[in-house]
Order: C-alpha cells, then structure tokens, then sequence
C-alpha cells in the first residue's frame, strides 16, 4: 500500500549545523510529496511541497527535491536555528478515482540547541 | 488571520459522554477532513467531506460521526465517549479534493481526554 518512511527522532543540532531529515514513499502512481512542520502546541503548517518528478519545494530556507528514482523526498536546511524546533512531516497525497489520500509518515522531531 | 478555527482546544469527558468538536475554516476550501493525532500512530483520518453534502469515512471512523453543515464548518461528534477516544484531534481543510496537488490547512487541535 502507499506508505511514507521517515528517518527516526529525536534529533539533536547545534545551531547553524546543516540538517537533512530523509523521507522515502511507495505509492501507485505519482503522489505530490509534502513537508509539514508542528511546533509545540500547534498544528501541521505545510512548510513546501513538489507536485511532480524533479520539482523542488522551498520555504524559509528549507529545500527538498522530488527524486522519482530513489523514492525519495528529502528536507535540508544549510543552517539550523534554535526556532526551527518542532516536529517535522513527510507526506504524499495520492489520487485514487476522482478522490485522494493524504498519508503522512510519522514525524521527526528536531530540537536544536543554542 | 485566515485559516482553520477549531473549538474547544481542551476536553475532558467521563465515559458515555457525548461531544461536539467544532471546525470552521474561511478560506472557501471546498474540502475539510477531520484527524486524530496519537503517539506512535501519526495522523489517521476519522472522516473527510470533499464538497458541501457530502461526507465520506476515513481510515477509522468507528465512534465518531461528522455533519458539513455549510461549505464554511465541518463538525464532529463522539456519541459515547471511550477511553480509547483520548486523542489529539485536529481539522484540515483543502481547496479541491481529487486534484493531488493542494496542501491542506491545519486547525491548532482539540486535546481530548477521556477518563
């Protein structure tokens, strides 16, 4: 069925490190792939998305690129900031006879230190 | 600010109660779904109603019931509330169903909590 692997939390950075969180999915068909981010004590906030093979999401300076070949839907950020705390989502959205599926995985925390 | 409002963010129920959770979007979203967030489990869809006058169940919609009562507000109700109910419940809208391609807007949740 259409699953979204996320790499296990918690994770622990410094401030100004380079963050990758890795996230691969299996789908029938060609899902669009999401990132969400939930801070403490909120709710999901789509923070980028990539509809097709090759797009690239960003937002705040986070980037991940849709890569068809390996499955996979990657989040990065070059620097790292003590608000970027929160607990992050990999999602797909899969269309299915006129009507969709959103699957997300199941989140990684991020806690970054000063 | 535009967005997904959701009532109450906090519950506490005895078992056998019954409850209505709230949700109102304006951003004219066609499409409103309703989750239940719980550790280990990620986010599981309860209900989803893809237009105004429809509503269809998710992935586990046992003990829950849901009225769209107009294209703005997507309501749902535990008739008798269980312990195994306690969840974070959380109400996202879309702007069409079916397309793939539109994010969903999140409400900030309802922590509900049934003893």
């Amino acid at each position: 069925g259409d699953s979204v692997t996320q790499m296990e939390g918690p994770v622990t950075l410094s401030e100004e490190a380079f963050l990758t969180i890795n996230c691969t999915y299996t789908a029938t068909g060609y899902p669009s792939l999401f990132w969400y981010v939930q801070y403490p004590g909120e709710g999901l906030q789509l923070l980028l998305k990539a509809t097709k093979a090759d797009d690239k999401g960003s937002n705040k300076g986070f980037e991940a690129t849709y890569r068809k070949e390996t499955t996979s839907f990657h989040l990065e950020k070059g620097s790292v900031q003590v608000s970027d705390s929160a607990v992050y989502f990999c999602a797909l959205i899969i269309k299915i006879q006129g009507a969709q599926k959103l699957v997300f995985g199941q989140g990684t925390r991020l806690t970054i230190n000063p | 600010n535009a967005g997904v409002t959701q009532t109450p963010k906090f519950q506490v129920l005895k078992t056998g109660q019954s409850m209505t959770l709230q949700c109102a979007q304006d951003m004219n979203h066609n499409s409103m779904y309703w989750y239940r967030q719980d550790p280990g489990m990620g986010l599981r869809l309860i209900y989803y109603s893809a237009s105004e006058g429809t509503t269809d169940k998710g992935e586990v919609p046992n003990g829950y019931n849901v009225s769209r009562l107009n294209k703005r507000e997507f309501s749902l109700r535990l008739e008798s509330a269980a312990p195994s109910q306690t969840s974070v419940y959380f109400c996202a809208s879309s702007l069409r169903h079916g397309t793939g391609a539109d994010g969903y807007t999140f409400g900030s949740g309802t922590r509900l909590t049934v003893v």
